[in-house]
């Protein structure tokens, strides 16, 4: 079955400095890949999607590329600031289904002042 | 403006109490999905929709229902709940049948089973 693994372990950096989070998928091709928010008690909220034949997107201080060689994206977020602070979800179309959306458990970023 | 709403936010239930967890969404969306979310595993696909009348089965339906009578409504409910079921449930509506839109989340709702 398919498999997402994002970094359990928390990212903690210094404000200004650009963050990278990483997604690393298995046992799947998938057509795109997207990228959520989560805030502490709070639902996701979709940041970005990039598909498989880009190879990098950009929307303000986010950067996301997809190798699908190595079967991985990283998302940056550029001059970071504590309002960016929040656990980031990558997202897979399901194998069986595109219309379902299969989410890792996400990295949780931690900016300092 | 457009929303998904769920209620109530909080709950808590004594086991063998049958629950139902509402979602409602004004985006017009076809897609409904229902996922629980608990530490260490993320999101977990419950059920989902892809229009009136249409429920299929995620990965973790044991124990959770669904019923979708109008395009708005997504209700959950849970026969028996059991103290396995102590989670943070969202649900969330897309409107693409290629998925390739984004899922618009609800707020949640902390279920507390006892």
């Amino acid at each position: 079955s398919q498999k997402i693994e994002q970094n359990s372990e928390a990212l903690n950096i210094q404000e200004g400095k650009t963050a990278t989070l990483t997604c690393n998928y298995t046992n799947y091709s998938p057509a795109y890949l997207q990228w959520y928010r989560q805030d502490p008690g709070r639902g996701p909220v979709f940041l970005l999607l990039i598909r498989e034949n880009e190879k990098e997107k950009r929307k303000e201080r986010l950067k996301v590329t997809f190798d699908t060689t190595l079967k991985q994206s990283l998302f940056h977020i550029t001059a970071s600031q504590p309002a960016d602070s929040a656990t980031y979800l990558c997202a897979l179309p399901g194998y069986s289904s595109a219309s379902k959306i299969i989410f890792g458990s996400g990295t949780r970023l931690s900016i300092r002042p | 403006d457009a929303e998904i709403t769920q209620s109530p936010r909080h709950k808590i239930t004594e086991t063998g109490r049958q629950v139902t967890l509402a979602c409602h969404q004004t985006w017009n969306h076809n897609n409904m999905f229902w996922y629980r979310q608990d530490l260490g595993h993320g999101l977990r696909l419950i059920h989902y929709s892809y229009g009136v009348q249409d429920t299929n089965k995620g990965e973790v339906s044991d124990g959770y229902s669904v019923s979708r009578s109008n395009t708005e409504d997504l209700p959950l409910t849970l026969e028996s709940a059991a103290s396995s079921q102590t989670s943070v449930y969202f649900c969330a509506s897309s409107e693409s049948y290629r998925g390739l839109n984004e899922q618009f989340f609800g707020p949640g709702t902390r279920l507390t089973v006892l």
